[in-house]
């Protein structure tokens, strides 16, 4: 069955270190999206690829980085940790429109002390 | 930006009841979607709806749509146990993105 896997799912590092969260699909899909949820903030939108060597910034881009090299896969960099980044990170996935429905991984909880 | 906000934030009603949860957007959309979290997993979409749809039925589920006013509702009928998650509802705003609310938590007590 086609799914959408995250590594690690459970990461703790330290201030200004760089640190990169894995993103991987098996579902074919074009666009790949990462969000952050906090307490009281929602979901919001970091970063997205319409597809290979596409990126886009989303609502709270700053501090992190995204590179598509392939279809399967979107990875999130943390370029120098903060402790405002401690959240639980979540991809997902979508075929054709941008506005079909996502498929969610199942988070990554990051802690920066 | 919060497109859409749902309301109540948090809801608790007993095991065979019917929950309603409602969703406000502020601008014209595409579509309306709906998705589940269980505590501790991603998101799973549940239902979308698009503009041009006034209601939508999956299962258990119903959504409705009123694009004069801007809001939507899921309709939870004969609840469960297991439907004990949070609920998101997410618009288009326009735009090619999707933006969620921050969700309604409900809880199913036995």
């Amino acid at each position: 069955d086609a799914e959408i896997t995250q590594s690690p799912r459970h990461k703790i590092t330290e201030t200004g270190r760089q640190v990169t969260l894995a993103c991987h699909q098996t579902w074919n899909h074009n666009n790949m999206f990462w969000y952050r949820q906090d307490l009281g903030h929602g979901l919001r939108l970091i970063h997205y690829s319409y597809g290979v060597q596409d990126t886009n910034k989303g609502e709270v881009s700053d501090g992190y980085s995204v590179s598509r090299s392939n279809t399967e896969d979107l990875p999130l960099t943390l370029e120098s940790a903060a402790s405002s980044q401690t959240s639980v990170y979540f991809c997902a996935s979508s075929g054709g429109s941008l506005l079909r429905e996502q498929y969610f991984g199942p988070g990554t909880r990051l802690t920066v002390t | 930006s919060q497109q859409g906000e749902e309301d109540p934030q948090a809801l608790s009603i007993q095991e065979g009841e019917n929950a309603t949860m409602n969703c406000s957007y502020k601008t014209s959309i595409n579509n309306l979607q709906w998705y589940r979290q269980n505590s501790g997993r991603g998101l799973v979409h549940l239902i979308l709806i698009r503009s041009n749809e006034r209601e939508k039925h999956s299962g258990r589920l119903r959504v409705t749509l009123d694009t004069s006013k801007k809001s939507s509702s899921l309709l939870i009928t004969a609840s469960r146990a297991a439907d004990t998650a949070s609920y998101f509802c997410a618009t288009d705003e326009g735009a090619q993105k999707l933006v969620f609310g921050q969700g309604t938590r409900l809880t199913i007590n036995p």
